[in-house]
């Protein structure tokens, strides 16, 4: 159980062009999911919390406009990466957080190659 | 600024050795996870603890709250354990459970 799927699982795109990363939890609810992203040879970091029914929170440093993120249902967040440009080139992955009366656990996806021209 | 610190920062080591990974963070938190990321990006979680030690299998993980350290071991190790193992925190008294990252350790077994 407790499975998180991403797609695509790689995307090459032009620069300029946006770019839609999908997140799902396959077998539970999700209230909050999480994205992430990380460089080459560094550590992941947290881009924003996506809450189903409302706004994301980003982290400093992370462009709203630029990475919209949509929580619409509870299964589903959506990561879109508007007018792409070679410096966000990255892996991006999501997790998902499974919480109710005495746990509360991430669960992640498998990443998102991005690759921009 | 809450940091995550891990060492090593690579190993390797031989077939069957005993492997201990540390970790230690700044402030105060409300769970730490260790995560193995192997080469293709994916991540799995392997512990998510507040206290104490948990087990599975040949995998052991401890966190001391007073000293803000947890060290993650393994057991009789083979090369199927090659991978980054990742300390990462959320912090507590924050209102998002967002999680933060050290850099990893980036294991080595050998036949």
């Amino acid at each position: 159980g407790a499975v998180v799927s991403q797609h695509p699982s790689w995307v090459i795109c032009k620069s300029g062009t946006s770019v839609k990363i999908e997140c799902r939890s396959l077998d539970f609810q999700a209230t909050t999911m999480f994205w992430y992203r990380q460089f080459p040879k560094q550590s992941l970091m947290l881009m924003a919390t996506s809450n189903e029914g409302s706004k994301a929170t980003y982290e400093q440093g992370v462009e709203k406009d630029k990475f919209l993120i949509n929580h619409a249902s509870l299964t589903l967040s959506t990561l879109t990466v508007t007018s792409a440009h070679p410096e966000d080139s990255s892996f991006y992955i999501c997790s998902a957080r499974l919480a109710g009366l005495g746990y509360n656990e991430q669960f992640f996806g498998p990443g998102t190659r991005l690759t921009v021209l | 600024k809450n940091e995550v610190e891990q060492s090593p920062q690579n190993l390797t080591a031989q077939e069957g050795e005993f492997i201990t990974i540390n970790c230690s963070y700044s402030v105060g938190i409300s769970a730490l996870h260790w995560l193995q990321q192997h080469p293709g990006g994916g991540i799995v979680s392997l512990f998510m603890l507040s206290s104490g030690k948990k087990k599975h299998g040949r995998l052991i993980a401890t966190i001391n709250i007073q000293e803000k350290h947890s060290s993650l071991h393994i057991t009789a190790s083979h090369p199927r354990d090659s991978a980054v193992y990742i300390c990462a925190v959320t912090y507590s008294g924050g209102g998002a459970d967002g999680l933060t990252f050290g850099k990893g350790t980036h294991l080595i077994i050998q036949p």
